[in-house]
């Protein structure tokens, strides 16, 4: 079993529609990062979280340590939010999830 | 700032020659990170550091890789010699610190023959 894992793998969705994507892990972590990679292959770090939720225009990001789960939320979703959404757990290593394929279509 | 600069973003050697990535941090960073992504791996951690100093190499697969940090403002990670296995794209990330969020490069794209 993967210490980090996503869901859903592949993800499809009309313009407008509230995106869920779902992390969980396994080990005890200091931080949890939500990391956004565009079709051409650039990496943008969205959130980083240790508790509780921030929020960043129609992002939210969501983080349970007790259940060890985390969410990121996107609300009035478009298509430029077509992305791989990747999940990475900072212990004392960083781990990262396969990532979970959106797209969002007009 | 111009953010984090990767060179070359294109790289095909052959199988034993010796391949050398460069990465410029944004300046102030003090923690610079180098990750590799493959299909089949995912992304991976390589090796992190901080403050020049390597903290974190578990992440390298075996001797055939080496970085180094000479001062805040460039590192190399360098593989030698080079196999077909190592073809990746290459991410060199850097942050205020561990505790703060990373800013990535745009990675180097290598292909070994």
């Amino acid at each position: 079993k993967n210490e980090v894992e996503q869901s859903p793998q592949n993800l499809t969705a009309q313009e407008g529609e509230f995106i869920t994507i779902n992390c969980s892990y396994s080990v005890g972590i200091s931080a949890l990062h939500w990391l956004q990679q565009h079709p051409g292959g650039g990496i943008v770090s969205l959130f980083m979280l240790s508790s509780g939720k921030k929020k960043h225009g129609r992002l939210i990001a969501t983080i349970n340590i007790q259940e060890k789960h985390s969410s990121l939320h996107i609300t009035a979703s478009h298509p430029r939010d077509s992305a791989v959404y990747i999940c990475a757990v900072d212990t004392d290593k960083l781990i990262f999830g396969t990532g979970t394929r959106l797209q969002v279509f007009p | 700032d111009a953010g984090v600069i990767q060179s070359p973003r294109h790289e095909v050697t052959e199988m034993g020659q010796e391949v050398t990535l460069r990465c410029k941090p944004i300046s102030g960073h003090n923690s610079l990170f180098w990750y590799r992504q493959t299909m089949m791996r995912g992304l991976e951690l390589l090796i992190y550091f901080n403050n020049n100093v390597p903290i974190d190499d578990s992440g390298m697969p075996e001797d055939r890789f080496s970085a180094k940090m000479p001062n805040a403002s460039f590192s190399t990670l360098k593989i030698q010699p080079s196999e077909p296995r190592d073809s990746a794209v290459y991410f060199c990330a850097s942050s205020w610190d561990r505790t703060h969020e990373q800013y990535f490069g745009p990675g180097t794209r290598l292909t070994v023959t």
